[in-house]
């Protein structure tokens, strides 16, 4: 059974970066894609990207200015930074694994919030 | 972007019933679309890929149809691990968009 799990702060302050990161264990991460997707409070499912185990990305044009998502194969991690924060990123991000776009595993989930 | 419009955005079924949820796709996407269930304070599980196709070890209750735009997610008898709220995905265009969810109080 692949697991994923968010790992970072959960506060960061307005026009700061917001970094996390998700663990794979076990399973690989190669040949997959890699998705952080994030659900605000009471609120639906936004896709932020992907990243596939070559490295190549897709951001969603929304976030694509503030988003880079990176992976590190040897460490079976990937990682979400987001740049310039405010208020209307605070939300629950999730990581989770893509078969071609099916998200067949999720992590738990990390709520982070932007508040000075 | 394509936009995804479900409907209802909520109901209330009783145990046994038979639920419907439909999804609408602002642009025909074939059949890339998927059906999560998000049980509350939990993650998203994928339950129906490919528009018909039952995710591993998911309830045989849960049944999906549809093509190109119009999109169905039926329930066939409603029971209490069932609650909690709905989404359609498509992934024909990038970005990956998300109805709007569809939550199942029982």
């Amino acid at each position: 059974q692949v697991h994923l799990q968010e790992s970072g702060p959960g506060l960061v302050k307005p026009s700061e970066t917001l970094s996390l990161t998700c663990t794979v264990s076990s399973g690989s991460i190669n040949s997959y894609y890699w998705n952080w997707i994030r659900q605000s409070p009471g609120k639906g499912l936004e896709w932020i990207g992907e990243v596939y185990s070559s490295g190549n990305t897709n951001y969603n044009p929304s976030l694509k200015s503030r988003v880079t998502i990176s992976v590190d194969t040897s460490k079976s991690q990937f990682s979400l930074r987001m740049t310039s924060v405010t208020a209307a990123d605070t939300a629950v991000y999730y990581c989770a694994r893509g078969v071609w776009r099916d998200l067949d595993y999720w992590g738990q989930g990390a709520l982070v919030t932007v508040s000075s | 972007d394509i936009q995804m419009t479900q409907s209802p955005s909520s109901l209330s079924a009783s145990v046994g019933d038979r639920v419907t949820i439909t999804c609408q796709a602002s642009q025909a996407i074939g059949n890339y679309l998927n059906w999560y269930h998000q049980k509350p304070g939990k993650a998203p599980d994928l339950v129906i890929y490919d528009a018909s196709n039952l995710q591993t070890g998911v309830t045989t209750r849960f049944s999906g149809t549809g093509s190109g735009a119009d999109f169905t997610f039926t329930i066939s008898s409603l029971q209490p691990e069932d609650l909690g709220t709905y989404y359609c995905q498509q992934y024909d265009h990038l970005p990956i968009t998300f109805g709007g969810g569809t939550t199942v109080e029982i």
